[in-house]
């Protein structure tokens, strides 16, 4: 079946720091990819997507390109800021049966925490 | 501006106890779906829903119901409540545009069973 696995947090920075979460995907066919923001207190929140390889989905200062060859699609941002302080879900969406919508695989999650 | 609203937020409960939880979305959405989030855990599939009047099972449905009757609400039942269903309840909604739309998320409903 279909899984996600994201690098183990909690992962704490500097503002202004480069900020990267690992993300690698187990899945048959073509699926999207997304990744999803959740801050505390609140429900998730799409941060950015990608549809097809090589595709990069960028957000907020945010990116992350689909990489077939690997199975990976890492979150990164240049400069991280304290408000980006939450959890980063990486997800997958498999092939969509209009019978079924769009079933997402989501990763256990990365608590991000930027000091200032 | 509302989206996906879920009701309560809070909930304690004690074994055995039925409850509600609450689910609607003014985007006209057709797909709708439960999940629920454990602590350091991504989110399980609990049920999810093609359109009004069909519902199906996600990845953990046990011990939970739900029921399609419009468009817009899609609530999730738990009729003996149990500890392992301590957690934190998601719905959700989509278009059908095969598979690349996000879904839109509530603000999630916090259930202790005590």
């Amino acid at each position: 079946g279909n899984s996600v696995t994201q690098m183990e947090g909690p992962v704490t920075l500097s503002e202004e720091a480069f900020l990267t979460i690992n993300c690698t995907y187990t899945a048959t066919g073509y699926p999207s990819l997304f990744w999803y923001v959740q801050y505390p207190g609140e429900g998730l929140q799409l941060l950015l997507k990608a549809t097809k390889a090589d595709d990069k989905g960028s957000n907020k200062g945010f990116e992350a390109t689909y990489r077939k060859e690997t199975t990976s699609f890492h979150l990164e941002k240049g400069s991280v800021q304290v408000s980006d302080s939450a959890v980063y879900f990486c997800a997958l969406s498999d092939f969509a049966r209009e019978t079924s919508g769009s079933r997402l695989t989501f990763g256990e999650g990365t608590q991000l925490t930027v000091n200032p | 501006n509302a989206g996906v609203t879920q009701t309560p937020k809070f909930r304690i409960l004690k074994i055995g106890q039925s409850m509600t939880l609450q689910c609607t979305q003014d985007m006209n959405h057709n797909y709708m779906y439960w999940y629920r989030q454990d602590p350091g855990m991504g989110l399980k599939l609990i049920y999810y829903s093609v359109g009004a009047g069909i519902t199906d099972k996600g990845e953990v449905p046990n011990g939970y119901n739900v029921s399609r009757s419009t468009t817009e609400d899609f609530p999730l039942r738990l009729e003996l409540a149990a500890p392992s269903q301590t957690s934190v309840y998601f719905c959700a909604s989509s278009y059908w545009t095969g598979g690349n739309q996000p879904q839109h998320f509530g603000d999630g409903t916090r259930l202790s069973i005590l």
